[in-house]
């Protein structure tokens, strides 16, 4: 997998936007990127991923630069909920592969 | 859709003793399942790949013989922590793909057990 990297904080305020950014300069051109959250003591989540065009869902966006060497992570209104650690994993779409964790962010909505 | 569940979520147990985690796919079946293991502050590293009807994938430092896995059927995996001591006080978090390919590409993670070995 593509290595990737992500600062290990931020802080947002309740009710602003967070946007999360990834490095992943390496990526390969069948690789998705992915991003899951993990609050405390729980299991990773699964957010939202793309492969080239923006993305978005019930939770968030992804926005993916054109040259697909980096990527953000936009949760349009943090709730003191979002507050985790979030995870850029870049990786190809095989059944039998596992994803690769890296220290993430963690992210603090602050009230 | 797509809901893993592990068993217990937590467990106390004595050095020396066994502990067995279950993890389950509730809703679909899957041929290949991940064991990750979480300790305090740092990133899910994997353990193991868990494939059903044939052995499994230990990653290199992990021995196989004390965290004996098996995945007996497409919807269970276990991960049964032998003479268990307090440095594998952890958290263990499971993951499943439906096997058919459907939903997001990805795979869905369990809650996660925390064991801690006293």
């Amino acid at each position: 997998d593509a290595k990737t990297t992500q600062p290990p904080s931020m802080d947002c305020a309740e009710g602003r936007a967070a946007n999360l950014p990834c490095n992943h300069s390496t990526i390969s051109g069948n690789e998705y990127v992915y991003w899951y959250r993990q609050i405390h003591s729980q299991g990773p989540q699964y957010i939202i991923h793309g492969l080239k065009n923006n993305e978005t869902n019930e939770m968030a966006s992804l926005i993916i630069t054109e040259d697909r060497k980096s990527s953000t992570l936009i949760l349009p209104h943090a709730t003191l909920r979002d507050t985790a650690v979030y995870y850029c994993i870049v990786r190809v779409d095989n059944y039998g592969q596992n994803f690769v964790f890296g220290p993430g962010t963690r992210l603090s909505v602050l009230p | 859709g797509a809901v893993v569940s592990q068993h217990p979520s937590w467990v106390i147990c004595k050095s020396g003793t066994s502990v067995k985690i279950e993890c389950r796919s509730l809703d679909f079946q899957a041929t290949t399942m991940f064991w990750y293991r979480q300790f305090p502050k740092q990133s899910l590293m994997l353990m193991a790949t868990s494939n059903e009807g044939s052995k499994a994938t230990y990653e290199q430092g992990v021995e196989k013989d004390k965290f004996l896995i098996n995945h007996a059927s497409l919807t269970l995996s276990t991960l049964t922590v032998t003479s268990a001591h307090p440095e594998d006080s952890s958290f263990y978090i499971c993951s499943a793909r439906d096997r058919r390919g459907t939903g997001r590409h990805g795979y869905t993670f369990g809650s996660g057990t925390r064991l801690t070995v006293v």
